[in-house]
């Protein structure tokens, strides 16, 4: 069964630092979702993409997250520089399209741990 | 504002036993529904969801769930609960019409007992 592929799967850096997650979705998934799932709660959606597009960014700490997928298959999320309030896991999720009402599929997540 | 309630933070059931996890939405228009669960340090799975139809939805493992517009709910059940049923539980709905975004309830912790 296909699966969503995170890397790595845990992460500790130290604040100011960069950081840097990677999804790669079910093939064929022209929708990617990163969530930050913060400990006791439930995910927050930080941006979708159709493709290579962004949909949705609204929640995204911009002065320091950039997330990216150029090519419209996998992406990458970025963190510069880490805050200790990053602490979390990072999830990705994609589907087979927007607005259809479709599943979200999950990776395993990375969590990050900022000392 | 667009929400979704999970009023208990853990529910105990004993195996054998038919288990709820309660969920109630707040949301303009006709609701998605989905249920998750997720496993320590797992990403999250999917369970079942509602999006139009026969308000008693059949899902994984087991799993249904009711919905019920007049009371804006959608509480997940199992009629026998095993021990490996054991789990966080988020319910979410989807919010805007362009977007798949899901707003995810805070979840609830699911416990078994042999």
């Amino acid at each position: 069964e296909a699966e969503v592929a995170q890397s790595p799967r845990y992460k500790i850096t130290e604040k100011s630092q960069a950081v840097a997650f990677w999804c790669d979705p079910i093939s064929g998934h022209a929708t990617l979702y990163w969530y930050r799932q913060i400990l006791g709660q439930g995910p927050e959606l930080l941006v979708q993409f159709q493709d290579e597009s962004v949909v949705d960014d609204s929640q995204l700490p911009k002065d320091r997250f950039s997330a990216e997928r150029l090519k419209g298959v996998d992406s990458t999320l970025k963190i510069q520089p880490a805050e200790l309030g990053d602490s979390a896991m990072y999830l990705c999720a994609s589907s087979p399209t927007t607005s259809s009402g479709y599943e979200q599929y999950f990776g395993p997540g990375t969590r990050l741990t900022v000392t | 504002a667009q929400s979704v309630a999970q009023p208990e933070d853990q529910v105990n059931v004993a195996e054998g036993n038919p288990l709820t996890v309660k969920c109630t939405y707040s949301v303009s228009g006709n609701p998605y529904l989905f249920w998750y669960v997720q496993y320590p340090n797992r990403g999250l799975q999917f369970l079942l969801k509602y999006i139009t139809g026969d308000n008693l939805v059949k899902g994984s493992y087991g799993f249904e769930a009711e919905f019920n517009k007049s009371q804006t709910s959608f509480h997940l059940k199992k009629p026998s609960a095993l021990v490996s049923d054991s789990a966080l539980y988020f319910c979410a709905v989807r919010v805007g019409y362009n977007t798949d975004k899901l707003i995810f309830g805070t979840g609830t912790r699911l416990q078994v007992f042999p």
